[in-house]
């Protein structure tokens, strides 16, 4: 069965310091994965997806994940934090027809 | 350019009363139309999925069910609400098709509370 991780709960990082919010995957066959952002009280908005090619996938906002097909991760990254990029973070794999997300990952970025 | 509308935003409803969530995506035709459920604020439970109409897939056995009653429509239901019900309920959409990667698009969620 198709399944991601997120180890961390939380992450904290002071603005303007590079941040990285951790997924791992567990899939048979191609995985497609994908990063979303959820803040408070909203729904969750699609920030990048990876599905073939490049290992470096560029996003919405600036953000970036790193597909590492020996090590099953798909870490988001951003160079330099914001203050408005603390929100709820969300790691997501194709199982099928939906998604199956992680548990979430709640990022703190302090000015 | 396509949207996603679900409401209401936010109900409360007592123990045992009849449930209602309505969802409707514009600028599309024959998407995929999904029901997540989030408690607590953290993670999200696929609760039903729909590839057309009238074809509604089941993920997790409770008292809610699901309709799809027009292309872009997509009712969540319930005829007697229990307490653990209560959550936040997001409405979804992405292009047909199965294996592809499509992206999932979300509609702003409605908040039920169970009294």
């Amino acid at each position: 069965a198709q399944s991601v991780a997120q180890p961390e709960d939380q992450v904290n990082v002071a603005e303007g310091n590079p941040l990285t919010v951790k997924c791992t995957y567990s899939v048979s066959g191609n995985p497609y994965l994908f990063w979303y952002v959820q803040y408070p009280n909203r729904g969750l908005q699609f920030l990048l997806k990876y599905i073939t090619g490049d290992n470096l996938v560029k996003g919405s906002y600036g953000f970036e994940a790193e597909f590492n097909k020996s090590q099953t991760s798909f870490h988001l990254k951003k160079p330099s934090a914001l203050v408005s990029d603390s929100a709820l973070y969300f790691c997501a794999v194709e199982a099928g027809t939906a998604l199956i997300f992680g548990k979430g990952t709640t990022l703190s970025v302090s000015s | 350019s396509q949207t996603i509308h679900q409401w209401p935003a936010t109900l409360v409803q007592p123990v045992g009363s009849p449930l209602s969530l309505e969802c409707t995506v514009e600028g599309t035709s024959n998407p995929n139309l999904y029901w997540y459920r989030q408690a607590a604020g953290r993670g999200l439970q696929l609760l039903f999925y729909s590839v057309g109409i009238g074809q509604i897939s089941s993920e997790v056995p409770q008292n809610l069910s699901a309709s799809r009653p027009q292309d872009r429509q997509f009712i969540l239901s319930s005829k007697k609400l229990l307490l653990s019900d209560s959550g936040f309920y997001l409405c979804a959409w992405s292009n047909p098709g199965r294996g592809a990667g499509n992206t999932i698009y979300f509609g702003e969620g409605s908040w039920l509370t169970v009294v």
